[in-house]
């Protein structure tokens, strides 16, 4: 069976400071991976998507970046967090091809103060 | 771009009534329709898929269908239950992501 791992659970970070969150998923090959936020009062947005190996689709403008550095393996990074990008942050995956369910990871807390 | 709603943001029950909730979407060329739940501090869980060729699914006491024409579709919780209680999301896409309405705030009283 397939799992989605993410970590840390959960973040405080203070403003200005450099971000990195991992998602990796076990037991597929080639899904296509998302990265959604959760902020306070919001609903989920998503940020970015990528089909495959160095192939990263960017939603928002913002100070974030992604990478996907191996097929299950999905990097949500920051240079300099802002007060704005506290929330909470979700990886989901779907089998190639996006026909199918999108599973959600548990998430990191991100507080930037 | 497609736009999600969802009525009533909250909705207070006593256990055992069935229930409706709704969702509406802007663009009719919707790929996916899928419903989550969400428990406070918790990921999503998904619920039900409705593919573009389907009208409807069901799983358990809980039914959801899709009009794609009138862009909306209704989640059926057949006898609530304390357990129930979450907050429902709705979202419309395909491979390129999800967009998904602000949630209906359920709680099922005892």
């Amino acid at each position: 069976s397939q799992t989605i791992h993410q970590w840390p659970a959960t973040l405080v970070q203070p403003v200005g400071s450099p971000l990195s969150l991992e998602c990796t998923v076990e037991g597929t090959s080639n899904p296509n991976l998302y990265w959604y936020r959760q902020a306070a009062g919001r609903g989920l947005q998503l940020l970015f998507y990528s089909v495959g190996i160095g192939q990263i689709s960017s939603e928002v403008p913002q100070n974030l970046s992604a990478s996907r550095p191996q097929d299950r393996q999905f990097i949500l990074s920051s240079k300099k967090l802002l007060l704005s990008d506290s929330g909470f942050y979700l990886c989901a995956w779907t089998p190639w091809g996006g026909a199918y369910e999108q599973y959600f990871g548990p998430g990191t807390r991100l507080t930037v103060t | 771009k497609q736009e999600v709603t969802q009525i009533p943001a909250a909705l207070s029950v006593p256990e055992g009534e069935n229930l409706v909730l709704n969702c509406s979407f802007t663009d009719s060329a919707i790929y996916n329709l899928q419903w989550f739940r969400q428990d406070p501090g918790k990921g999503l869980t998904s619920l039900l898929l409705i593919q573009s060729s389907q009208r409807e699914q069901t799983s358990g006491r809980l039914n959801a269908s899709l009009d794609k024409s009138s862009g909306r579709s209704t989640l059926y919780i057949a006898a609530s239950q304390p357990g129930d209680s979450a907050t429902y999301l709705c979202a419309g896409g395909g491979a390129d992501g999800l967009t998904f309405g602000k949630g209906t705030h359920l709680i099922i009283q005892p």
